[in-house]
């Protein structure tokens, strides 16, 4: 079945632009996650939805990161006035509520770069 | 908070070699286990997990043994092949069931030479 997936793969944007970056979590996955992987590093954690609602949104930087769920299935991550900083591989990961064992499936990421 | 520490890399092994990467954690609770896979191209998958102590996780020859005691999940291999060239992440979850992030480490790159 399809797995994860994320769009765009790669974004280039400028410093201080608007950019939105997209996640179809498998069907069915209740939960869906948000991680941002920098260069050399392993990903860290940004936010967590169960269904439509943002269940955890510790990670978040700042107040310019802002994610949806309208609908409890597409999510987007939205970044405002971005910065350099904030380039680096976002992964988004689904899985199913009530798993025994918390197993995350993973996207192949969104790359973005901010010149 | 939590945390997970990794073996610093990378790691460059010949074929048929044996393979550790270390991992060792902090938690306050009895956290469930990970170790996920990139492979070059590719997203994180999950390699093989244990969700409590002396648990041993195993897949593709890959294992690993939930320590409490040592607070470690070291990964292990008795054959390395090239196509396990990759870089592997070590992980921990605090909850038991869906809904609790996962805490990384900064991740291994192991090159296995032919």
């Amino acid at each position: 079945g399809a797995g994860v997936s994320q769009t765009p793969s790669n974004k280039v944007t400028e410093k201080g632009k608007y950019v939105e970056l997209r996640c179809d979590p498998i069907s069915g996955h209740t939960a869906l996650y948000w991680y941002r992987q920098s260069l050399g590093q392993g990903p860290e954690f940004l936010i967590y939805f169960q269904g439509t609602g943002a269940a955890d949104d510790s990670g978040l930087p700042n107040d310019r990161f802002f994610a949806v769920r309208p609908e409890g299935s597409v999510s987007t991550l939205k970044i405002q006035r971005t910065e350099r900083g904030d380039s680096a591989v976002y992964l988004c990961a689904s899985s199913i509520r009530g798993a025994t064992s918390n197993e995350q499936f993973f996207g192949p990421g969104t790359r973005l770069t901010v010149l | 908070g939590d945390s997970v520490t990794q073996m610093e890399g990378p790691v460059t092994l010949s074929e048929e070699a044996f393979l550790t990467i270390n991992c060792t954690y902090t938690a306050t609770g009895y956290p469930s286990l990970f170790w996920y896979v990139q492979y070059p191209g590719e997203g994180l998958q999950l390699l093989l997990k244990a969700t409590k102590a002396d648990d041993k996780g195993s897949n593709k020859g890959f294992e690993a043994t939930y320590r409490k005691e040592t607070t470690s999940f070291h990964l292990e291999k008795g054959s390395v092949q090239v196509s396990d060239s990759a870089v592997y992440f070590c992980a921990l979850s605090e909850g038991e069931t869906s809904g609790s992030r996962l805490t990384f480490g900064e991740g291994t790159q192991l090159t296995v030479n032919p």
